[in-house]
């Protein structure tokens, strides 16, 4: 079964600072997706990256950029000089097929990191 | 714009009452789930339908029903067998390949009266 630990419950920071989130995952398979997802205050789920198990380049978009090393099955995070707009709950999430035809798919969310961003 | 609609915001059930979530979508998006959110924990599958007419039981289903008469609709209903009904419930919806990134409603927050 597939699985997603994000080991770190919360981090807290002061603006500015660089923040890494840790994700780790589990799987069977050799095709999947890794997504990061931020939820903040308000509620609802933003997606911010999606990354297949055949690309390990890493990516950067703006202040935030992402490792991928099937070596060791992680996906982490990391925010350039934070911002206090970032603070949020950020979920790290494994698509995974259910099935041989590959056309149903799991997502397998992780339990979140609670960055909390201080001026 | 595009967007995934979630009525009501805040919802209160009673005992032995079933209550039903809106899930609206514009996105002319194929597939459509629901997930449960509990405090400090991750999203979890309650069911989820690739199709018009079609679902399926994701991880949590039990004390839960859906419908999928509509392409843009995917209402969930909480029944009186849901013991532990507290929580916060997130409609999302996706293009047909499970690839795809799913994108998610505001979400509605369901309290025991």
């Amino acid at each position: 079964a597939q699985k997603v630990t994000q080991a770190q419950t919360e981090i807290s920071v002061v603006e500015k600072e660089d923040v890494t989130l840790d994700c780790v995952y589990e799987t069977r398979d050799t095709t999947y997706y890794l997504f990061w997802y931020k939820q903040p205050p308000s509620g609802e789920l933003v997606f911010l990256i999606r990354r297949n198990s055949f690309d390990e380049q890493n990516e950067i978009s703006g202040r935030y950029s992402w490792n991928f090393q099937k070596s060791t099955s992680s996906f982490n995070f990391t925010i350039t000089a934070s911002q206090v707009v970032d603070s949020a709950v950020y979920f790290c999430a494994l698509s995974e097929a259910m099935d041989s035809g590959g056309s149903n798919y799991k997502l397998t969310f992780g339990k979140g990191t609670l960055l909390t961003v201080n001026p | 714009d595009g967007g995934i609609t979630q009525s009501p915001k805040y919802l209160f059930r009673k005992e032995g009452q079933n209550v039903t979530l809106s899930c609206e979508q514009n996105l002319n998006h194929d597939a459509m789930y629901w997930y449960r959110q509990d405090p400090g924990q991750g999203l979890r599958l309650i069911y989820y339908s690739q199709i018009v007419n079609d679902f399926q039981k994701g991880d949590i289903a039990e004390g839960y029903s859906v419908s999928r008469e509509k392409k843009e609709s995917f209402p969930l209903t909480v029944t009186s067998a849901q013991k532990n009904p507290t929580a916060f419930y997130l409609c999302a919806s996706s293009r047909y390949e499970g690839s795809q990134p799913q994108h998610f409603g505001d979400g509605t927050r369901l309290s025991i009266l």
